[in-house]
């Protein structure tokens, strides 16, 4: 079982440079969100797709753009890339129902802007 | 404002010690779930316990046991016997519960947890 595919692994970028990060669920999941993590500050939503169709912002949105490209994709990316950018991505899905199912996370993408 | 606070930052302990993790939610929604998810140093992320918040019983499940106390708002996360496979960030979260589906999970910013041979 693949669970939650995220692509690529590690990325170093140059400071104004495009990216964008690939997430891919096998799981039929409903939602889908964008995480980063940095040192001290655990996890902080970027944006979020509670279903196929619909993307809203989390509480750290600036800098980044994301598609709901169909029900398994949701990529994120990046238009111009600032140091501050500098983190691990986490893409999460859950199934949406009426007992909350726990997010399913990938295995994350280290991204290093320099 | 929905909030998690887990106050220990970082917690070292000798293996085969007891170890308890704290974790303090806010919260004004009556229906909510509380997750702890452990995050090794290899870095995914690896789902512990779902509690909903109308279920306050204690749950063990081997050397792990999670204490629900809604009157204090905790979920308290107590690792028996701490091994050093047992060192990892622990995050605990909160997901309250709105209508249509638009749920985000709230994390708080983990507990670095070191156990020493």
């Amino acid at each position: 079982n693949a669970g939650v595919t995220q692509t690529p692994k590690f990325q170093v970028l140059k400071t104004g440079q495009s990216m964008t990060l690939q997430c891919a669920q096998d799981m039929n999941h409903n939602s889908m969100y964008w995480y980063r993590q940095d040192p001290g500050m655990g996890l902080r939503l970027i944006y979020y797709s509670a279903s196929e169709g619909t993307t809203d912002k989390g509480e750290v949105p600036n800098g980044y753009n994301v598609s709901r490209l169909n029900k398994r994709e949701f990529s994120l990316r990046l238009e111009s890339a600032a140091p501050s950018q500098t983190s691990v991505y986490f893409c999460a899905s859950r199934a949406w129902d009426r007992d909350a199912q726990p997010q399913h996370f990938g295995d994350g993408t280290r991204l290093s802007i320099l | 404002a929905q909030k998690v606070t887990q106050a220990q930052t970082e917690i070292s302990v000798v293996e085969k010690e007891d170890v308890t993790l704290d974790c303090v939610y806010e919260t004004r929604d009556t229906t909510y779930y509380l997750f702890w998810y452990k995050q090794p140093p290899s870095g995914e992320l690896v789902f512990l316990i779902r509690r909903n918040s109308f279920d306050e019983q204690n749950e063990i499940s081997g050397r792990y046991s999670w204490n629900f106390q809604k009157s204090t708002s905790s979920f308290n996360f107590t690792i028996t016997a701490s091994q050093v496979v047992d060192s990892a960030v622990y995050f605990c979260a909160l997901l309250p519960r709105t209508q249509g589906g638009s749920e985000k999970l709230v994390f708080g910013k983990g507990t670095k947890l070191t156990v020493n041979p």
